[in-house]
């Protein structure tokens, strides 16, 4: 069974522009959640989807958004980026019966000059 | 506020050693407790987790051990291998009802295990 994949895995912006990151869950898994990984914060949630609607979000400003598809596929999207907001974006996907366990993702490494 | 706090920041042992990572956490409402484990350029890997109604898993060369009263768990690595080398991270979920999939992080240990 295929993991979690994520698109693209790397990106450059610059400030004040707006990145859109994918993430398509193991097949069968309805849940996805986003955390954001950075050598000085670590791993912090961002938020989290199930049946297209957010379940749970994360202490992040609103320029930080996201949204499921029906087919389960997550995207996030960041708006006005800033400097701080250069991180690695991981996606983690869990069946909704076992959504203790959550398989990560490669992560898109997002960096913004 | 972190809710999870990881040490040591960094370990080194050498091969065929026990490394030991220690958590401790503060939100009494957390009851499952997972290891990850992180290469360079990979997400992280889930490598045992425990719930509080036990004290101790084992999984081939790897333990958790838990301390409710404490409120702290540790990963024992056994007979470490150059291969293990890798950022190790702890985490907490919270069972509340809003909480869902949420995973609360501890900051990591990187491990080097020298050949």
């Amino acid at each position: 069974k295929a993991g979690v994949t994520q698109t693209p895995r790397y990106l450059i912006k610059t400030r004040g522009q707006q990145v859109t990151l994918s993430c398509s869950p193991i097949s069968g898994h309805r849940s996805v959640s986003w955390y954001q990984q950075t050598p000085g914060q670590g791993l912090q949630f961002l938020f989290e989807y199930f049946s297209e609607t957010q379940r749970n979000k994360g202490n992040f400003p609103g320029r930080f958004s996201g949204r499921q598809f029906s087919n389960s596929r997550s995207e996030m999207n960041v708006s006005t980026l800033e400097l701080g907001d250069s991180a690695l974006y991981l996606c983690a996907s869990s069946l909704l019966s076992q959504a203790d366990t959550q398989y990560f993702g490669p992560g898109t490494r997002l960096t913004v000059l | 506020q972190q809710q999870v706090k990881q040490s040591p920041q960094s370990l080194i042992v050498q091969k065929g050693g026990i490394s030991i990572i220690n958590c401790a956490y503060e939100n009494t409402a957390f009851d499952y407790f997972p290891w990850y484990q992180q290469f360079p350029g990979k997400g992280p890997a889930l490598l045992i987790a425990i719930r509080p109604d036990v004290s101790e898993k084992k999984e081939g060369r790897f333990t958790i051990s838990f301390n409710k009263s404490a409120k702290q768990f540790s990963l024992h690595i056994m007979d470490s291998q150059p291969g293990d080398s890798a950022t190790y991270f702890c985490a907490a979920k919270d069972a509340g009802g809003t909480s869902y999939g949420k995973l609360t992080f501890g900051q990591g240990t990187i491990l080097t295990v020298h050949p």
